[in-house]
């Protein structure tokens, strides 16, 4: 199974951008990753997913080099709201193949 | 629509004894998860389902029986409870597997003393 890999904590400061990186070494073919965000007392919440490239919605972007063997979230201009535990997730379609990194705790300051 | 419904939200064992969790979506997903969250640990799977009348292990099976007798329910058992199942339990559901995001509930806190 793909291990991923993501640093514990990061501190940011309101208006900034923040980039929070996974690795996934051993993503197979078929794998996609999946950021999620957790507040506390909450379940996760979905934030974006890629294959491969650039993907941009809302609220944030996932970069995915060609090798695919990391990917990074990227969130403009956080804020205090943003603070939260951020999760990379790998996975393929056929439901038992799911990875979770050990999550980012971002701290926004004012 | 409520989305992923967990019950209970708390709950306190004792060794040995035995529970059931519940877990509901009504939003007519076809693939449903329970995962547990230890600190430093992430979430990883205990089992997992891909339609009505199924069921599968994932990363850490042991302990835990699940059964999915209806495609909006997803039940996680405990028969024996011991101290290393004290952990936070979240239920998911999606469309399909890992290339569709998921929908998580809030979450059990399970103590077993």
């Amino acid at each position: 199974l793909a291990k991923t890999t993501q640093p514990i904590s990061m501190d940011s400061y309101e208006g900034q951008e923040v980039n929070i990186t996974c690795s996934h070494n051993n993503i197979a073919t078929n794998d996609y990753i999946t950021w999620y965000q957790q507040f506390p007392s909450q379940g996760p919440r979905f934030i974006i997913q890629g294959y491969k490239t650039k993907v941009t919605n809302e609220v944030a972007s996932l970069f995915i080099p060609a090798d695919r063997k990391s990917s990074t979230l990227s969130l403009p201009r956080v804020s205090l709201s943003d603070t939260a535990v951020y999760y990379c997730l790998v996975g393929g379609p056929g439901g038992g193949k799911l990875i979770f990194g050990q999550g980012t705790e971002l701290s926004v300051k004012p | 629509n409520a989305g992923v419904t967990q019950t209970p939200k708390f709950r306190v064992l004792k060794t040995g004894q035995s529970m059931t969790l519940l877990c509901a979506q009504d939003m007519n997903h076809e693939y449903m998860y329970w995962y547990r969250q230890d600190p430093g640990m992430g979430l990883r799977l205990i089992h997992y389902s891909v339609g009505e009348g199924t069921t599968a292990k994932g990363e850490v099976p042991d302990g835990y029986n699940v059964s999915r007798l209806k495609k909006q329910n997803f039940l996680l058992g405990l028969e024996s409870a011991a101290p290393s199942q004290t952990s936070v339990y979240f239920c998911a559901s999606s469309w399909t597997g890992g290339n569709q995001p998921q929908h998580f509930g809030d979450g059990t806190r399970l103590s077993i003393l």
